[in-house]
């Protein structure tokens, strides 16, 4: 049990142009969902909480605007990078929560050219 | 705000050697997770552990939460090729900056 997927798991783009991520909980309803960023070689850096049917709690530094967070159903997150850049190029992963344990996804690795 | 610090950043091996990563947080914290990260994957729940001075083992992994709920240990016996990877601690979504492993044969 506990199975979070993501989709897509990699995606190239254009600068300027806008990508989806979407987080699953397969098997289990995640009130709570986390968005976090990771480079390489390096620890993952929260970007913000997503709640079901609120909005998005974002971490300081994180532009609202930029990444959108929408938490739809308890099953389902979805990060929004707009107008990538290169520098946005990174590997996401989200979590989803039960009980009190952070269970993760496969990631995304986005590339912007 | 609240920093999760992990040391070492590196730790190399010798296949059947033991060895301790550690994990230090500048508040108390109500409980810590442990993840393991193998190269090209995603992070996977190992352990969480909430009661001060707590101690729990997994096979070879021996996880302990300090007293003061302030610092964390893993420590791996006889450590094997798959152990291969990255070690994060996590506090309060806040994760430390991993120990990442290798393994001479």
């Amino acid at each position: 049990g506990a199975v979070v997927s993501q989709h897509p798991s990699w995606v190239i783009c254009k600068s300027g142009t806008s990508v989806k991520i979407e987080c699953r909980s397969l098997d289990f309803q995640a009130t709570t969902m986390f968005w976090y960023r990771q480079f390489p070689k390096q620890s993952l850096m929260l970007m913000a909480t997503s709640n079901e049917g609120s909005k998005a709690t974002y971490e300081q530094g994180v532009e609202k605007d930029k990444f959108l967070i929408n938490h739809a159903s308890l099953t389902l997150s979805t990060l929004t990078v707009t107008s990538a850049h290169p520098e946005d190029s990174s590997f996401y992963i989200c979590s989803a929560l039960w009980g009190d344990t952070q269970y993760f996804g496969p990631g995304t690795r986005l590339t912007v050219l | 705000g609240q920093q999760v610090m992990q040391i070492p950043q590196y730790q190399h091996v010798q296949e059947g050697e033991d060895f301790t990563t550690y994990c230090n947080s500048s508040t108390t914290l109500s409980n810590i997770q442990w993840y393991k990260q193998r190269p090209g994957g995603h992070p996977v729940f190992l352990i969480q552990l909430v009661k001060s001075g707590e101690v729990k083992k997994q096979k070879r992994l021996t996880f302990q939460f300090g007293e003061a709920k302030k610092n964390s240990s893993l420590h791996i016996t006889a450590t094997q090729t798959t152990d291969v990877g990255t070690y994060f601690c996590a506090g309060k979504l806040s994760f430390g900056a991993g120990t990442t492993v290798t393994v001479r044969a």
